[in-house]
């Protein structure tokens, strides 16, 4: 079966330190791969997606990048931390041509 | 620009009742909606989806009804149980794999 992984589950950061997040998918091959982050009351905004390896779109100019070096591994990286950005971020995936997209258990970041 | 719209940020149901969600859409161009469920510190949890050439798709105790004139969907579950009490997100796609969610709705399942 196929399942998606998404560590850490919570993360406190200094302002100015790196972040790294990693989200890894098993079961399948080729997925096409989501970031989004959900702010305090918000909806999901889409972050990055990324249709291959090496392949990644940016959906909002931010202080974020993302990469995925291998198949079913997407990463999300930020070299100096913001305050604004704290949040819940998810990894989700979807298994080629459908559209339902399927959400890891999400990290939540606070940038103190 | 907010093209998904759930007005409603909170709904409180008597167990054993009907739920209604409702969500709203601006961008014509989406063909492909669906419904998430989510608890807290968690995920969410995909529910349902309809295609813009259906008006109508039942999956167990959720249907959804697509009103492609008025740019309007809705989330049926009957009958509500205090395990459906949690946040539900829409979220509607125009021909391609990104997603617009609404800021989501608040279900509270009164026994």
């Amino acid at each position: 079966s196929q399942t998606i992984h998404q560590w850490p589950a919570t993360l406190v950061q200094p302002v100015g330190s790196p972040l790294s997040l990693e989200c890894t998918v098993e079961g399948t091959s080729n997925p096409n791969l989501y970031w989004y982050r959900q702010a305090a009351g918000r909806g999901l905004q889409l972050l990055f997606y990324s249709v291959g390896i090496g392949q990644i779109s940016s959906e909002v100019p931010q202080n974020l990048s993302a990469s995925r070096p291998q198949d079913r591994q997407f990463i999300l990286s930020s070299k100096k931390l913001l305050l604004s950005d704290s949040g819940f971020y998810l990894c989700a995936w979807t298994p080629g041509p459908t559209r339902d997209q399927y959400f890891g258990a999400g990290t939540r970041l606070s940038v103190l | 620009d907010q093209q998904v719209k759930q007005n409603s940020p909170s709904l409180s149901v008597q167990e054993g009742r009907i739920s209604i969600l409702n969500c709203d859409y601006t961008n014509s161009m989406f063909d492909y909606f669906l419904w998430y469920k989510k608890y807290p510190a968690e995920g969410p949890t995909f529910l349902i989806s309809i295609s813009s050439i259906k008006d109508k798709n039942e999956d167990g105790r959720f249907t959804v009804f697509l009103n492609k004139s008025a740019k309007h969907l809705s989330l049926h579950i009957v009958p509500s149980q205090p395990g459906d009490s949690a946040v539900y997100f829409c979220a509607a796609s125009a021909g391609d794999y990104k997603l617009s969610f609404g800021a989501g709705t608040t279900v509270t399942v009164r026994a």
